[in-house]
């Protein structure tokens, strides 16, 4: 399976801290892209990082990417408590995607 | 610009019924795709649809079927529904081969 797995399955950390979660996956992809999803709804786009990059900002969103070790990070600065969510990575194989399993991300205010 | 419209936002069915779910794709957009996310879980690819073609099919049953009409729009069938097809049906437009996905905010469908 192409699968990613995310780490740590859930996170809780105070207002203002940075969070970290981390994404393996078993294949070599072209890119890498992180969702967010709040309370069951739809999925919402993050990130692209591209197979040839190592590190990606956006906003208060730093992506990074090892392609050696297969595996990417997403690093929320400053966190927010909208930023109370669920966090997938996806590579995309063919026409599919595929999802790890997420880490549920709760920031307490 | 409407994003991906989906319907209904939430199903309940009883155990053996049929379930239809509708998507229409954001604007612009000729490539949909559908997925299942069971509680806790990442999403599933199903199938995706090109050109009211299935182009591509993930590991389901046949019991789960699909359509795009001639305006992009798809609908998801699901046949003989278990207990186990409760979950969240995500669509998913885009142009194709491209990267930039769309998800629609889902149909919550409970089978009981």
């Amino acid at each position: 399976s192409q699968q990613g797995e995310e780490d740590p399955q859930a996170l809780s950390i105070q207002e203002g801290e940075n969070a970290t979660m981390n994404c393996s996956y078993k294949t070599s992809i072209n890119n890498l892209q992180w969702y967010r999803q709040n309370s069951g709804r739809g999925l919402v786009h993050l990130i692209l990082i591209r197979s040839n990059e190592r590190e990606k900002h956006s906003g208060r969103l730093r992506v990074t990417l090892d392609t050696s070790k297969k595996s990417s990070s997403l690093l929320i600065t400053a966190s927010r408590a909208a930023d109370t969510a669920s966090y997938f990575c996806a590579t995309l194989g063919g026409n599919q995607f595929y999802f790890g399993t997420g880490t549920s991300l709760t920031v307490i205010p | 610009d409407a994003g991906v419209t989906q319907s209904p936002t939430h199903l309940i069915k009883t155990r053996g019924q049929q379930v239809t779910l509708r998507c229409s794709p954001k604007s612009g957009h000729d490539t949909v795709s559908w997925y299942q996310q069971a509680l806790g879980q990442g999403p599933q690819f199903i199938f995706q649809y090109y050109e009211e073609e299935e182009r591509q099919r993930g590991n389901f049953p046949d019991r789960f079927s699909g359509h795009q009409f001639p305006n992009y729009s798809s609908e998801l069938n699901v046949n003989a529904l278990l207990l186990g097809d409760s979950a969240l049906y995500l669509c998913a437009s885009s142009l194709p081969a491209n990267y930039g996905y769309t998800f629609g905010s889902g149909t919550r469908l409970t089978v009981v």
